[in-house]
């Protein structure tokens, strides 16, 4: 089945500075890639997704980029802020049938300091 | 993402107790899901539904029942086969399971511990 790794699973950065979340895929039939912040002790909430007909998508200081070819997309944040310190999560479907279920990255922990 | 209601927020049980963890949303979303989340595992899928009197397991359905009467709800009932049920339950929902990108939705969740 689907699998989806997430690396790192913790980071952490300065105030200002950008940051990088990856993840990688195993199904190349998967054609839709959200991205879920998760504060402590909340419920995650979708950030920005992106689709397989789109290689990069851009929402203020979030963007992220799909390589379909090597089965990985990317999560970016600039700028970051104290307020970005979060647990971050991929995901992957296919989108299609019953096994159109989000398959989640095992999350990454954001550390903004100020 | 108020749509969806998760009761109770704090659950304790007792060993060999069943409990069962209530999930209403008022979105009109025909799929529903119920995903456990313990500390660096991410989100591991239990349960789904797709549409009322139907669901299908996920990928850690052992231990665990639920049942879709009606289609604004989804009880997860965690049943005393479940030997380590202590983890952080959260309940979501999509317009289909089917279909292209369809966003999933999550509830506060509910944290259910073992005494």
């Amino acid at each position: 089945g689907e699998n989806v790794e997430q690396h790192p699973s913790t980071l952490s950065v300065q105030e200002g500075d950008s940051a990088v979340i990856k993840c990688t895929y195993s199904d190349s039939a998967s054609n839709y890639f959200p991205w879920y912040k998760q504060e402590l002790g909340k419920r995650p909430q979708l950030i920005i997704d992106i689709r397989s007909n789109v290689g990069e998508k851009k929402d203020q200081r979030i963007a992220v980029t799909l390589n379909k070819t090597a089965k990985h997309f990317s999560l970016h944040i600039t700028e970051t802020q104290p307020e970005d310190s979060a647990v971050y999560f991929c995901a992957a479907s296919k989108g299609t049938g019953n096994t159109g279920k989000l398959i989640f990255g095992q999350g990454t922990t954001l550390q903004v300091k100020p | 993402d108020g749509g969806i209601t998760q009761s109770p927020k704090y659950l304790f049980r007792k060993e060999g107790q069943n409990v069962t963890l209530s999930c209403e949303q008022n979105l009109n979303h025909d799929a529903m899901y119920w995903y456990r989340q313990d500390p660096g595992q991410g989100l591991r899928l239990i349960y789904y539904s797709q549409i009322v009197n139907d669901f299908q397991k996920g990928d850690i359905a052992e231990g665990y029942s639920v049942s879709r009467e009606k289609k604004e709800s989804f009880p997860l009932t965690v049943t005393s086969a479940q030997k380590n049920p202590t983890a952080f339950y959260l309940c979501a929902s999509s317009i289909s399971v089917q279909g292209y990108g369809n966003t999933i939705y999550f509830g506060e969740g509910s944290w259910l511990t073992v005494v």
